[in-house]
């Protein structure tokens, strides 16, 4: 069985431009679910993916949007990129029941200067 | 809107010691509670889930409704029990949406 992986590790970038971060489900997995998690805090829901639809939003603007693909990848991507957005972006698998547990990945280290 | 307090950001205790991570939650509805872990350079794993009322490495938790908390205990601390805990909940309803607290580092000190 293989774990969530995301891709890449690490990433810095400057204010205004764009990210894309990159996320493969576990097997088996077909949501989605991406958090970010600020320096000292715990993980923020930003959305949620299940069969390719957006299913659920936190409070984060429209800037922040995604993608899930047939094979149940995803990608995260935030435009307009503020210093505020630097964190830990994490990925989380899971299956379609409401009940079932999310598996993290490692997580993207996105600095914005 | 749902909410979790974890009120200690660091906890230390001697091996041997027990040990209580305070979780409270805000929420009108019927939550689903987690205990999620973090050892150091791994990734956040699922450590146990109030559904289950099953004690995973020697830790236990007991959702009390009444003081709405969530307590993670373990009666005899190792020093492989150090590490960032986070307190997470889903909502009825709310699909698989986690909202977490914002932690607690145990350090268990020889």
């Amino acid at each position: 069985e293989t774990g969530v992986t995301q891709s890449p590790t690490h990433l810095i970038k400057t204010r205004g431009q764009q990210v894309t971060l990159r996320c493969s489900s576990q097997s088996g997995h077909n949501t989605v679910s991406w958090y970010q998690q600020a320096l000292g805090q715990g993980p923020q829901f930003i959305f949620q993916y299940y069969r390719e639809e957006e299913n659920g939003r936190g409070n984060f603007p429209p800037r922040f949007s995604g993608l899930q693909f047939p094979n149940y990848s995803s990608e995260l991507n935030v435009n307009a990129l503020e210093l505020d957005d630097s964190a830990l972006y994490l990925c989380a698998s899971s299956t379609d029941r409401s009940t079932d547990t999310q598996y993290f990945g490692p997580g993207t280290r996105l600095t914005v200067l | 809107a749902q909410r979790v307090t974890q009120p200690e950001k660091l906890l230390s205790v001697f091996k041997g010691a027990p040990v209580e991570l305070k979780c409270n939650y805000s929420y009108s509805g019927s939550p689903e509670l987690f205990w999620y872990v973090q050892y150091s350079r791994q990734r956040l794993q699922l450590l146990l889930r109030h559904i289950s009322r099953e004690s995973i490495k020697g830790f236990t938790a007991d959702l009390n409704k009444g003081e709405t908390s969530f307590h993670l205990k373990k009666p005899f601390a190792q020093e492989e029990d150090s590490a960032m805990y986070y307190c997470a909940l889903r909502t009825t309803g709310g699909g698989n949406k986690l909202t977490f607290g914002t932690g607690t580092q145990l350090k268990v000190e020889l």
